[in-house]
């Protein structure tokens, strides 16, 4: 079947260190994105990417980085510059702007 | 840029109310997506309708209705005779079609509804 797999589910990082979450998506999408989500707050996009090799910041990119080589995946990694990254981590895809396709989501908690 | 405002963060009723949501969007396009999604507790977002800009058709779906209208920009969701499973946070959102950020969905805030027995 064809879907979004994020992973991992749950992740623990200690203070200071980057992880990176991960995205894949076997729908044949040209575009994907990342967003956060807070406890009680809506969803915020972080980075977006319409092709491969190509991605444009979205509203709260400072922290954070991402990579598209390959179609099917988009890597977020969360730098210690991030300030407070305890958050809900949402991935989607989409072929234009009619659907979106949503991941289960990373829950990532710094320790 | 756009924009979606959800004002309620939390509407509580009590089983077999109904509950209307509201949301009111801002966009520059002339072709765009609205959408409703409902997050439960798991944290999923559960697709419940799209509608594009050209069609303000309201359309009921079981306990599910959804009113558009472009003169006001907003685009509600009633929920009839809510029940207990209904409780969740649901999200109103927008995509742009003609865009350079065409694709880059923007969420409300949610509104958190609460159903009790």
């Amino acid at each position: 079947d064809g879907g979004i797999t994020q992973s991992p589910k749950y992740l623990f990082r200690k203070e200071g260190q980057n992880v990176t979450l991960s995205c894949e998506q076997n729908l044949n999408h040209d575009a994907m994105y990342w967003y956060r989500q807070d406890p009680g707050q809506g969803l915020r996009l972080i980075y977006y990417s319409q092709i491969v090799n190509d991605f444009q910041k979205g509203d709260i990119a400072e922290g954070y980085s991402v990579s598209r080589e390959k179609k099917e995946s988009f890597p977020l990694t969360v730098t210690s510059a991030q300030k407070n990254p305890t958050a809900f981590y949402l991935c989607a895809s989409s072929e234009d702007s009619s659907g979106y396709t949503f991941g289960s989501g990373t829950r990532l908690t710094v320790v | 840029a756009q924009k979606v405002t959800q004002a309620q963060t939390e509407i509580s009723v009590v089983e077999k109310e109904d509950v209307t949501l509201d949301c009111v969007y801002e966009t520059r396009d002339t072709t765009y997506y609205l959408f409703w999604y409902k997050q439960p507790p798991s944290g999923e977002l559960v697709f419940l309708i799209r509608r594009n800009s050209f069609d303000e058709q309201n359309e009921i779906s079981g306990r599910y209705s959804w009113n558009f209208q472009k003169s006001t920009s907003s685009f509600n969701f009633t929920i009839t005779a809510s029940q207990v499973v209904d409780s969740a946070v649901y999200f109103c959102a927008l995509s742009e079609v003609t865009t350079d950020s065409w694709g880059k969905l923007q969420f409300g805030a949610g509104t958190q509804v609460v159903v009790t027995p």
